[in-house]
């Protein structure tokens, strides 16, 4: 079974700080995606990779830098977090050529 | 912007009832996804409709998909309390989109026992 795991879990930080949220894959799956997700939006896509240094914007992308430097680590890094980035974020992985998708348990971020 | 909408927003039922969920897209799709989130997870794949395809089942999931109306509806016979979740549609499109999914805004179901 494809297993993701995502760290932190909760995170609290302030205003103008750096932070990066990590996504790790069990599985050498090639297509992997973060979303956010807020009340009355549903899931938004952010960014995503679809190899190793191969990624692409989403359609909410500002504010936003990934990296991909291994099959298995998908980085989303906030460089200069804002109170409009606390949400939850949810890391995803395509299963099929349909694109079946599974998701990791998500990380709470709130920006003070 | 988002591509399904869904409809209802919210939904309450009794158990035993059965529960119909819309949603509605807006461009070509390659396929249509329904996915279950119970509050505070990550989402779970339900079922997978393409789009050459009008109806699918799984177990007591019914999925059909009108091309020619955009629209796709989930159908869960006889409710569950454990069914209680909020349900998305996503599609996928294909083409410039590849590997891309787009969510919709969900229907929150809650299911008495």
């Amino acid at each position: 079974d494809a297993g993701i795991t995502q760290s932190p879990r909760h995170k609290v930080t302030e205003t103008g700080t750096p932070v990066t949220l990590r996504c790790h894959q069990t599985e050498n799956h090639r297509y992997m995606y973060w979303y956010r997700q807020d009340p009355g939006h549903g899931l938004r896509l952010i960014h995503y990779s679809y190899g190793v240094k191969d990624t692409d914007k989403g359609e909410v992308s500002d504010g936003y830098s990934v990296s991909r430097s291994k099959t298995e680590d998908f980085l989303l890094t906030l460089e200069s977090a804002t109170s409009s980035q606390t949400s939850v974020y949810f890391c995803a992985i395509s299963l099929t050529i349909y694109n079946e998708q599974f998701f990791g348990p998500g990380t709470r971020l709130t920006v003070l | 912007s988002q591509q399904g909408e869904e409809d209802p927003q919210a939904l309450s039922i009794q158990e035993g009832e059965n529960a119909t969920m819309n949603c509605s897209y807006k461009t070509s799709i390659n396929n249509l996804q329904w996915y279950r989130q119970n509050s505070g997870r990550g989402l779970v794949h339900l079922i997978l409709i393409r789009s050459n395809e009008r109806e699918k089942h799984s177990g007591r999931l019914r999925v059909t998909l009108d091309t020619s109306k955009k629209s796709s509806s989930l159908l869960i016979t006889a409710s569950r309390a454990a069914d209680t979740a909020s349900y998305f549609c996503a599609t996928d499109e294909g083409g410039t989109s590849y590997g891309k999914l787009t969510f919709g805004q969900g229907t929150i179901l809650t299911v008495h026992p």
